[in-house]
């Protein structure tokens, strides 16, 4: 079965520093690929995702990931972050040939300071 | 658009007492539907997912069970509650043809004590 690994699982940062999230999952096919975050007593949302094409997706409030199959990575970034991106992101993946689940990885709590 | 919508937020039961989570989606005719729990550094653990009326699976076993009786609801529930129940669980649509992003309620916190 595939797995999904968030390496990081606390990152405290100040504003205006720059964040970035790795994820590496471990299934050798095609995949569709997800990062979603979930906000201080807000739903889980989703934040970006990957299906094909330009490697390189942008999603909202200025964050973006960059899927790079020969390392079975796909990393967000924020080139400078804001304290209300604080919150936890998670990883998901989704192989293509393997119906409809998604595997997530165990998240990332982000805390920014002002 | 879509919705979906869980209750009841927080749950506080007692040990062996039943349980029955409710979840149910508008705006969608015949959603994917999904159960998680999420633990602190766990991220999310699928429970069940159903693809249609009366169709569920069940991913791990435990001591809860899922229905789906109505196209856009679906249940979550168990016969006697054990201390391990408690977290977060949370519900989840997505269409029923690919790519399969996942939409999610806002979660009900369970408690068993």
């Amino acid at each position: 079965a595939q797995s999904v690994s968030q390496h990081n699982h606390h990152v405290i940062l100040s504003e205006a520093a720059s964040l970035e999230l790795g994820c590496n999952y471990s299934y050798g096919g095609t995949v569709n690929l997800f990062w979603y975050v979930q906000y201080p007593g807000q739903h889980l949302q989703l934040l970006l995702k990957y299906f094909s094409g330009d490697p390189l997706v942008k999603g909202i409030k200025g964050f973006e990931a960059e899927f790079i199959k020969s390392k079975f990575s796909f990393n967000l970034r924020k080139p400078s972050v804001q304290w209300s991106d604080t919150a936890e992101y998670f990883c998901a993946v989704k192989p293509k040939a393997a119906g409809n689940k998604l595997t997530f990885g165990g998240g990332t709590r982000v805390l920014v300071k002002p | 658009s879509q919705t979906i919508h869980q209750w009841p937020a927080t749950l506080v039961q007692p040990v062996g007492s039943p349980l029955s989570l409710e979840c149910t989606v508008e705006g969608t005719s015949n959603p994917n539907l999904y159960w998680y729990r999420q633990a602190a550094g766990r991220g999310l653990q699928l429970l069940f997912y159903s693809v249609g009326i009366g169709q569920i699976s069940s991913e791990v076993p435990q001591n809860l069970s899922a229905s789906r009786p109505q196209d856009r609801q679906f249940i979550l529930s168990s016969k006697k509650l054990l201390l391990s129940d408690s977290g977060f669980y949370l519900c989840a649509w997505s269409e029923d043809r690919g790519p399969y992003e996942q939409y999610f309620g806002p979660g009900t916190r369970l408690t068993v004590t």
